[in-house]
């Protein structure tokens, strides 16, 4: 089962941080996990991907369990233009490779 | 350039039509994806491309008929389609389809409402 868990919204203030939490409990261990973000109906976007380590880019940063379990993406300092549906998706590997799988995504809505 | 384009941007079809979607991209990217969206749900994957074959068919129906005449080229030829077929269709590109650690870029997509 190549599913990702998310809660399926959350608020966050201006200038605050926001913390996204993802569950993917049966990801094996050749699986990338990969975050993108869809605003308003356009092609998702890429923020970060990671296997193992911690990750940080311009964007984001991406705290992965130790056990892989379960994994947290953070903005930093959330604006308005960060209100969108963030999904955490799965890259399968073995005869799969190149398949995303998407969870249902969290709406993240940035308030004033 | 990290831009995918998609061709056109809206379309209107009837049940008996047959019309074509397109998409293009310039990074030399080498595996290609079609994407089906419906309204408030995840994108789920159709069709992988790499290397200009056909790797992965999700089990599509074959009124969906996708083609890649070249690395950069992706079409997804659509026939006898059902109004349950209205959608957002998305593609993609990564750099590198058979290893992980490769972003996927979109392009914006091409609305098909099928009447």
């Amino acid at each position: 089962d190549a599913k990702t868990t998310q809660p399926p919204s959350m608020d966050c203030a201006e200038g605050r941080a926001a913390n996204l939490p993802c569950n993917h409990s049966t990801i094996s261990g050749n699986e990338y996990v990969y975050w993108y973000r869809q605003i308003h109906s356009q092609g998702p976007q890429y923020i970060i991907h990671g296997l193992k380590n911690n990750e940080t880019n311009e964007m984001a940063s991406l705290i992965i369990t130790e056990d892989r379990k379960s994994s947290t993406l953070i903005l930093p300092h959330a604006t308005l233009r960060d209100t969108a549906v963030y999904y955490c998706t799965r890259l399968a590997g073995g005869t799969s490779y190149g398949k995303l799988t998407f969870g249902q995504g969290t709406i993240l809505t940035v308030h004033p | 350039d990290t831009e995918v384009t998609q061709t056109p941007k809206h379309l209107v079809m009837g049940m008996t039509n047959k019309k074509s979607l397109k998409c293009e991209q310039h990074m030399g990217h080498r595996a290609m994806y079609w994407y089906k969206q419906k309204a408030k749900k995840p994108p789920e994957l159709m069709f992988v491309y790499s290397y200009e074959k056909l790797s992965i068919n999700e089990s599509v129906p074959s009124r969906f008929s996708p083609e890649c005449p070249n690395s950069s080229l992706l079409n997804l030829h659509l026939h006898a389609l059902q109004p349950e077929d209205s959608a957002l269709y998305l593609c993609a590109s990564s750099q590198e389809p058979l290893a992980g650690g490769y972003e996927q870029y979109f392009g914006p997509g091409t609305r098909l409402t099928v009447t």
